[in-house]
């Protein structure tokens, strides 16, 4: 069975730092591209972030370009989003996904989800 | 960026009825579509990829439909456990796009 934990949110002042941790089991973790999806308080999905499956290409949303950085362990099965300058806007709930595809370097659609983890950023 | 459209916001309906939501993209994605379900307080479920094709163990009730920018999502006699929201995504790249989603509430 598929499992993705998160970890590492909470409460961060404006202009705070967090960083999260997704910790992937039931799966060779190395050959999925890996997603962060975040949803604001009553909002929709925003996707935030992008992985493949080897680390040679990564994306990032405008709103957290130059602020966020995504990053995976492939021997630990591990799924990191460092979180620098917070804002405001930031506040949600933090999904680490996995892509569907088998290929590793072209999505395929988001199988399976995490339960999510808050960042609630306020002063 | 690819942007996605997605129509009614809401939808009030009642159980046994068929229910239609539309999704439109800004530029073509092939068939490079998703539908998930969501339900309050919980993760989105995946529904349906690459526009028509149904995830294992999902409903056969769910269907999928389009290509190019036009998509549709079609509940056919709806269930209890259907009234929920609906959120199309294209993954024509690795720069994801989500719809605002559709609420499917009780009549």
């Amino acid at each position: 069975e598929v499992q993705l934990a998160e970890s590492g949110g909470g409460p961060v002042k404006p202009g705070g730092s967090l960083r999260l941790t997704c910790a992937a089991s039931g799966f060779t973790f190395s050959t999925n591209i890996m997603y962060w999806i975040r949803q604001a308080p009553g909002k929709g999905l925003e996707w935030v972030s992008a992985i493949s499956s080897s680390s040679t290409y990564l994306y990032y949303a405008d709103s957290v370009k130059g602020r966020f950085t995504i990053s995976r362990d492939n021997a630990k099965n591990f799924l990191y989003l460092q979180m620098n300058s917070l804002r405001a806007e930031d506040t949600a709930v933090y999904y680490c996904t996995r892509d569907c595809s088998p290929s590793g370097d072209v999505p395929g659609g988001i199988c399976d989800w995490g339960q999510g983890t808050l960042v609630t950023v306020s002063s | 960026d690819i942007q996605m459209t997605q129509s009614p916001s809401t939808l009030s309906a009642s159980v046994g009825d068929r229910v239609t939501i539309t999704c439109r993209a800004s530029q073509s994605i092939s068939i490079w579509l998703a539908w998930y379900q969501q339900k309050p307080g919980k993760a989105p479920k995946f529904l349906i990829y690459k526009a028509s094709i149904l995830q294992s163990g999902v409903p056969s009730r769910f269907s999928g439909s389009g290509s190019g920018t036009h998509f549709t999502l079609t509940i056919n006699s709806l269930q209890p456990d259907d009234f929920a929201t609906y959120y199309c995504q294209q993954y024509n790249s690795y720069s994801l796009t989500f719809g605002g989603g559709t609420k499917v509430e009780i009549k």
